[in-house]
């Protein structure tokens, strides 16, 4: 597809367990992004990745968050030890360049934590 | 003000123009966007505005920007029940660096027939 396409769109984990969560950037966008949207609440910047560079790690909440990409491809956002608070949607974005390209946004991953 | 504020909710009659106002945090924020979400779905990018532009016209879309006062608003000409959304707008301030997108609570869009 020509989007931005994360999976899975729906998880649901025990508080404890770890989750790996998906994204897959338009073809040919170096930046990618990763947000955090809770229940009723506005979007929370966590990560980005622009090509070789080292990310911008400044949102991600504790250490049990991180986060890898691979060249200019596939990210992955990892939850270790998830905790009940850690139920939200994470919407993957990427935008073709570092400057303030618009960001396109995926359908999101809604994580819900038992 | 440091949040980027909306209004929680507007609602408006099918066939009415709707008014979605923002007031944004950084005055040198280069670009101001507009994002739509419907329910269970991810945003997509309605429109951006360059700061250097007091307007932007696309189709039944109109963004209007004061930049003195820090303020953006989206009109929807001719507002149908498929707007019914959640519109958030959405700066990358310029004094936070990197690109991150810093967005408002959202205003939840209710069109009646």
């Amino acid at each position: 597809g020509a989007g931005v396409s994360q999976s899975p769109s729906n998880k649901v984990t025990e508080k404890g367990k770890d989750v790996e969560l998906r994204c897959d950037p338009i073809s040919g966008h170096t930046a990618l992004y990763w947000y955090r949207q809770r229940l009723g609440q506005g979007l929370e910047f966590l990560i980005y990745f622009q090509g070789n560079s080292a990310p911008d790690k400044s949102g991600l909440p504790s250490d049990r968050f991180s986060a890898e990409r691979t060249g200019e491809s596939v990210s992955t956002l990892t939850i270790q030890r998830t905790q009940q608070e850690d139920s939200a949607v994470y919407l993957c974005a990427s935008s073709l360049g570092a400057g303030p390209e618009p960001q396109h946004f995926g359908d999101g991953t809604r994580l819900s934590i038992l | 003000g440091e949040d980027v504020e909306q209004s929680l909710f507007l609602s408006v009659r099918e066939g009415d123009s709707s008014v979605i106002n923002c007031t944004y945090t950084d005055s040198s924020s280069t670009y101001l966007y507009w994002y739509k979400q419907e329910p269970g779905a991810g945003l997509q990018l309605l429109t951006y505005i360059f700061s250097n532009m007091d307007m932007k016209q696309d189709q039944r879309l109109t963004v209007l920007l004061n930049k003195k006062d820090k303020h953006l608003s989206l009109r929807i000409a001719d507002t149908q029940t498929g707007d019914s959304a959640i519109y958030f707008c959405a700066e990358i301030p310029m004094t936070g660096g990197g690109n991150k997108l810093t967005f408002g609570t959202g205003t939840q869009l209710k069109v009646e027939l």
